[in-house]
């Protein structure tokens, strides 16, 4: 069964600063790399999709890496800002979704 | 960790058919359960929110009467695809937020193909 696990699960950064949030899994024979975005009280939003095919994408701010190799996909913030404060999850989906637990992201004016 | 189930995982209907799918919290009692649904290669959308004992709350662009969801106890969500035709096939997944610690867990979802 394919396990997802995010590091850190929390972080408090000051407006302004470029984050790194960390996801990895244990089976590197995945379909997909997801990465969400959680605000309170809501539901999903999603933020990027890499394929099994693919390394990293990029949207806006953002760019998602991803190493099958060594079961890590990497979620890159630039120039935080105080809107970017939710919670962000990674998945690795497929046939079934496996979700990580998540990294909840305060970011201070 | 609380696990959310769904059943079936995986279901092939004809066009036409009506199709339940069933949203489980095992462990932990949610008094609001989310449906999604993924096109293949797409992201994930959403498309209700359902609370317990209420009227679910409907996404733009998602029809309430052909997506039927009913919220009827703390454990258990269902989402009705009335009418199905192809273009609903899908991968649909559900999550159920914790009453107490509001954290959300998602199930495995359910793979619709409409024949």
């Amino acid at each position: 069964k394919q396990e997802v696990t995010q590091i850190p699960a929390a972080l408090s950064v000051p407006e302004g600063e470029n984050l790194v949030l960390n996801c990895s899994f244990t089976d590197s024979a995945i379909y997909n790399l997801q990465w969400f975005r959680q605000d309170p009280g809501k539901g999903l939003t999603s933020l990027l999709l890499i394929q099994s095919s693919q390394r990293e994408q990029t949207s806006g701010r953002l760019n998602a890496s991803l190493d099958k190799s060594s079961g890590r996909s990497t979620l890159y913030i630039a120039a935080s800002q105080p809107g970017d404060s939710a919670t962000y999850l990674c998945a690795s989906t497929g046939n079934q979704f496996y979700f990580g637990t998540g990294t909840s992201l305060t970011v201070i004016p | 960790g609380a696990v959310v189930s769904q059943h079936p995982s995986r279901v092939i209907c004809k066009s036409g058919t009506s199709v339940k799918i069933e949203c489980r919290s095992l462990d932990f009692q949610a008094t609001t359960m989310f449906w999604y649904r993924q096109f293949p290669k797409q992201s994930l959308m959403l498309m209700a929110t359902s609370n317990e004992g209420s009227k679910a709350t409907y996404e733009q662009g998602v029809e309430k009467d052909k997506f039927l969801i009913n919220h009827a106890s703390l454990t258990l969500s269902t989402l009705t695809v009335t009418s199905a035709h192809p273009e609903d096939s899908s991968f649909y997944i559900c999550s159920a937020r914790e009453v107490t610690h509001e954290t959300q867990y998602f199930g495995p979802g359910t793979r619709l193909l409409v024949l």
